[in-house]
């Protein structure tokens, strides 16, 4: 089936730098979507994007959907972007796969 | 206000015990998925439905059974044959054709 790999698995930012994820997959897919989960462990879904970019506040995403990757660019960090950024893409059977998540630290 | 109900937010099994996790969603969703997630590590699939009176394993299914009775409601039954059931149980919708997952706060289960 369908392979998800993350980039990096862990990350600590300081307040202020910006970092960049990345989603790679081992086939070719409809859509993807990126999730942040806090530290309390609610998924909250921040972007769906089959491809092209698309931008949301600091956040932005881009997917190339003909090379299998996409990337989650987070800028001017804030100590509330920490915790765990996820990647999930659907299979041919319907059901929706996740990566194995990114963890960032955002430090004062 | 629209949304992905879990409940219990804590729930606590006793060996041999079966229990249920409720899930329900009032966003019209069409299909409604089960995820467990274990300490540091990311979601697998229990079990996931696209309509109602039908449902389909996962990659992790053993031990566990669901039923879809209701287009709203997608209640998760742990039984007495998942041996490591301790894990946070994460319930999502989305519209059939789109697959924009969105998440119920979650149910983190512990074994006495």
């Amino acid at each position: 089936g369908i392979q998800v790999e993350q980039s990096p698995p862990d990350l600590i930012l300081q307040e202020g730098a910006n970092s960049t994820l990345r989603c790679n997959f081992s086939d070719s897919v409809n859509n993807l979507q990126w999730f942040h989960q806090n530290p309390w462990g609610q998924l909250i879904n921040l972007f769906y994007i089959p491809s092209g970019t698309k931008q949301n506040g600091r956040l932005s995403a881009t997917t190339v959907a003909t090379e299998r990757y996409s990337l989650l660019y987070i800028s001017s960090s804030q100590t509330t972007d920490s915790g765990v950024y996820f990647c999930a893409v659907p299979t041919s059977y319907d059901k929706v796969i996740f990566g194995p998540g990114t963890s960032l630290s955002v430090i004062p | 206000d629209g949304g992905i109900t879990q409940s219990p937010k804590y729930l606590f099994r006793k060996e041999g015990q079966n229990v249920t996790l409720s899930c329900e969603q009032n966003l019209n969703h069409d299909a409604m998925y089960w995820y467990r997630q274990d300490p540091g590590q990311g979601l697998r699939l229990i079990y996931y439905s696209q309509i109602v009176n039908d449902f389909q394993k996962g990659d992790i299914a053993e031990g566990y059974s669901v039923s879809r009775e209701k287009k709203e409601s997608f209640p998760l039954t742990v039984t007495s044959a998942q041996k490591n059931p301790t894990a946070f149980y994460l319930c999502a919708s989305t519209y059939k054709t789109q697959k924009r997952l969105f998440f119920g706060s979650g149910t983190q289960l512990s074994v006495l």
